[in-house]
This record gives structure tokens, C-alpha cells and sequence, in this order.
């Protein structure tokens, strides 16, 4: 079975911190996404990646920036933490017909 | 931004088919028809997707009209676990996923 994991189900950052959001993807899939997801808003593209080193700005870029250094892994990072960024991240993988998620993060930053 | 269109919510008897339309109204000649669901918690889930013909799966079937502006997911037999959030796509292969407000399907007892 594909697995995308996320390196944290639940994370408390304070504001101003710098975070990393991992993302890991086990079936040698190209193109990789991360969301965020909020009540009422559903689900809002941030960035993705069609390969290494690749990356396009999603819908909602402000604050966030990522990683591709490896082709199984994609990083979203939030340079200074805020308040407004508390929310559920989740990571997707796809292949040309089917996208994999994982589990998703739960991030509040205080 | 989503170009999909569908119900903001829908009850459906256990037991009984769920009928999810969407309409697809500037839907392009390469994009396929993609539908996921989302149930509480969870990461999004793929179900089923298709071009023109329609489509069957174990979890559900697909219905795509002959002018593609409008799909319609049937789950044959809901049960409560099919209590979720639908999300009906249009995607071009490789291209970006772009979600909408998807509809919240309750199945009751």
C-alpha cells in the first residue's frame, strides 16, 4: 500500500517559532501537495511540487515556504509561526490517477 | 479556485443509494471527472474517477452525462461509515488537486 506519513499528528509551536512540517511519501511519486484545512474554508492548496527542487505556490502561499530536496520528501515550512496559521495540514502524494493523503497535523500555535 | 458545483449537504437512509450530483460546467476535454471523500478526522480519500463512460468500483459508481457538465456519484447501498464529506473534481492527469466545499452526506439509521 502507498503510504504518505506526516511527521507529527499534533503540534504546539509559540508565535514567532519557526516551523517544519514533514512530509514523506513511500512510492516514488512525482508530484506532491500540501493543504490546509480549516473549518468553513475546506480544503486550501498551499504549495506543490512536480519534482526535486521543483515547487509552484498553491492558492494560499503567504507565510509558508518548501522544501524538495528528495523526491520522497516534501517540507512546509512556516518561517514565524502566527496565530492565524493554527489549523489541520494535511500532505498528498499522486500518482496520474490517484492522490494519497496522510493523516494530517493538527498545528496550534500559541 | 474549484470549478465544481454540488450540494452543501444531503441525508440518505441507511440501506438506501446515496445519488451525489455535481456539475461540472467548464470542464475541459483532457480533465477527468475525480470524486474523493473526507470523513471526520481523516485525510481526503479517493473513490472513483472517469473521462466520458461511466464507471464501477467496489465502493461506488460513477455517472458522467453524454455532454460531461454533470456527474453523479452513487453509493449502492449506504451505511453509516459513508457518513462523510464528498468532493467531486475536475483534473487533468498530473495537474493540481483543487478542492471545493464538497457536500456532507449523513447517512441515518
Amino acid at each position: 500500500d502507498v503510504k504518505v506519513t506526516q511527521s507529527s499528528r499534533y503540534l504546539v509551536k509559540r508565535t514567532g517559532e519557526k516551523v517544519f512540517l514533514e512530509c514523506v511519501q513511500d512510492m516514488d511519486h512525482e508530484n506532491m501537495f500540501w493543504y490546509r484545512q480549516d473549518p468553513g474554508l475546506g480544503l486550501r492548496l498551499i504549495y506543490f511540487s512536480y519534482d526535486v527542487k521543483m515547487k509552484e505556490k498553491g492558492d494560499i502561499p503567504e507565510g509558508y515556504s518548501v522544501s524538495r530536496e528528495k523526491k520522497e520528501r516534501f517540507s512546509l515550512i512556516l518561517e514565524s509561526a502566527s496565530t492565524n496559521q493554527t489549523s489541520m495540514y494535511l500532505c498528498a502524494s499522486t500518482t496520474t490517477e490517484e492522490a494519497f493523503f496522510g493523516q494530517g497535523t493538527r498545528l496550534t500555535v500559541v | 479556485d474549484a470549478k465544481t458545483t454540488q450540494p452543501t449537504s444531503m441525508d440518505c437512509a441507511e440501506g438506501r443509494a446515496a445519488n451525489l450530483p455535481c456539475n461540472h460546467s467548464t470542464i475541459s476535454g483532457n480533465e477527468y471527472v475525480y470524486w474523493y471523500r473526507q470523513i471526520h478526522s481523516q485525510g481526503p480519500q479517493y473513490i472513483i474517477h472517469g473521462l466520458k463512460n461511466n464507471e464501477t468500483n467496489e465502493m461506488a459508481s460513477l455517472i458522467i452525462t453524454e455532454d460531461r457538465k454533470s456527474s453523479t456519484l452513487i453509493l449502492p447501498h449506504a451505511t453509516l461509515r459513508d457518513t462523510a464529506v464528498y468532493y467531486c473534481i475536475d483534473m487533468e492527469y498530473g495537474n493540481k488537486l483543487v478542492f471545493g466545499a464538497g457536500t456532507i452526506l449523513r447517512v441515518k439509521s
